[in-house]
Parts: C-alpha cells; structure tokens; sequence
C-alpha cells in the first residue's frame, strides 16, 4: 500500500532554476526520507527529517516538514544536469518503523 | 562506505525455471529487504528480514520465497518463475538502531526478464 504520494509526476527544468517536489502521506510518522535514483540503478539516501523538525538542509537540498498537512517538500536548488534522476519520498510504516513505504516518484529532468 | 551487491545487473530466464537473486551487505545491518520496482507503480516490499532465519512478509510475497542464512546475505528465489515477475528488483539493508536507523542502503538492482 502507497503512503507517499509525490507531485508533480514529472518535471522538466533548465541548468540553474529551482526544482521544487511534493510528498503527501496518510498516516502519523517517525521520520520522512527522501531518496534519489539515477536510471536503471538503486536508490541512493539524500536526507531525513524527524517528525519534530520543520525544516532541514543539505548542501542544495531543502527539506520541509507539515505534519499537520501530512505533507513534505523538497528543494533542489540551482539544479545541475546530473541533478536529473527520479526522487522518492518514504515514510516509516506505521505498524514497523523498521519499513519504509515509498511514494511513486517524481521524475525529474535537467536540461543543460 | 556501505556496500551492497547483487549478484547480477541483468537476467534472463524461462517460464518455470527456478530463479534465485543473491545480495550481500557489509556494514552488519540487521534488516535486510527486497523490493521490485515496476512503472507507475514504485517500490513495492516483496519480504523483509531483521535477523538471520527471521524473515517477514511483505505487500506481495505471492511468488517468492527468502531464505536468510548469514547476517550478511539475503536470497530471493522465484519457485517457478512467470512473466509477471518480469521486474527490476532490489536489494536493501538498514541497522534497527541508532539515530538514523531507518535509512536504507540499496544494492544496484537486477533487471530481471521472464520470456
């Protein structure tokens, strides 16, 4: 079952511009996760944010925290074309916070 | 740096063959998964492990079986393998302890084909 909904599905930018990405969940949550996986590869862990922390940075990245929206964003700014890749968000399960459930994605594609 | 490996990149194979997926970790991490991965669909969990010999459904077990024999190895194996298993599937492992407990550490993937 999908606890992580990601908006939009897909985005298209130039080198340079901000790219913004949206999660929204369903249930209560420990932390929330975002990953980022280049095609055809694995996922790779960027950043997690605890429940009790709104916002949270990373070199590029910006992370932002709602729970009572049940929602999350992340920021990549100043993109790069190797920037493109899709990103996940994923929340822990609510009943074993030892399992991630992750969202759909959102592709993302950088145009030099 | 935390590695986790699959055994193959890409496979192919036939209807009712027995097909087994090999991921090796080696940062000692407790829990080990395997996820495919279809368009449109994300991850999905297929089973989980905490432990050696332990092992846990997950959303789609239907199909596959696990076997965890060493902390460090998680096998998947398709009994008889069909062409909706056509997939990619991945390996990850994470601690159950510590401040970032939860963050999983995913191997490659391996593309697999049923024809």
């Amino acid at each position: 079952s999908q606890q992580g909904e990601e908006d939009p599905q897909a985005l298209s930018i130039q080198e340079g511009e901000n790219a913004t990405m949206n999660c929204s969940y369903k249930t209560s949550i420990n932390n929330l996760q975002w990953y980022r996986q280049n095609s055809g590869r694995g996922l790779v862990h960027l950043i997690l944010i605890r429940s009790n922390e709104r916002e949270k940075h990373s070199g590029r990245l910006r992370v932002t925290l709602d729970t009572s929206k049940k929602s999350s964003s992340l920021l990549i700014t100043a993109s790069r074309a190797a920037d493109t890749a899709s990103y996940f968000c994923a929340t822990d399960a609510p009943y074993n916070t030892d399992k991630l459930i992750f969202g759909t994605g959102t592709r993302l594609q950088v145009f030099p | 740096d935390v590695k986790v490996t699959q055994s193959s990149r890409y496979l192919v194979k036939r209807t009712g063959e027995k097909v087994f997926l090999e991921c090796v970790q080696d940062m000692d991490h407790e829990n080990m998964f395997w996820y495919r991965q279809d368009p449109g669909l994300g991850l999905r969990l297929i089973y989980f492990s905490y432990d050696v010999k332990m092992k846990e459904k997950g959303d789609i077990p239907e199909g596959y079986s696990v076997s965890r024999e060493k902390k460090e190895r998680f096998s998947l194996i398709l009994e008889s393998a069909s062409t909706n298993q056509t997939s990619m599937y991945l390996c990850a492992s994470s601690w159950n302890w510590g401040e970032n407990y939860n963050e999983q550490f995913f191997g490659p993937g391996t593309r697999l084909t049923v024809l």
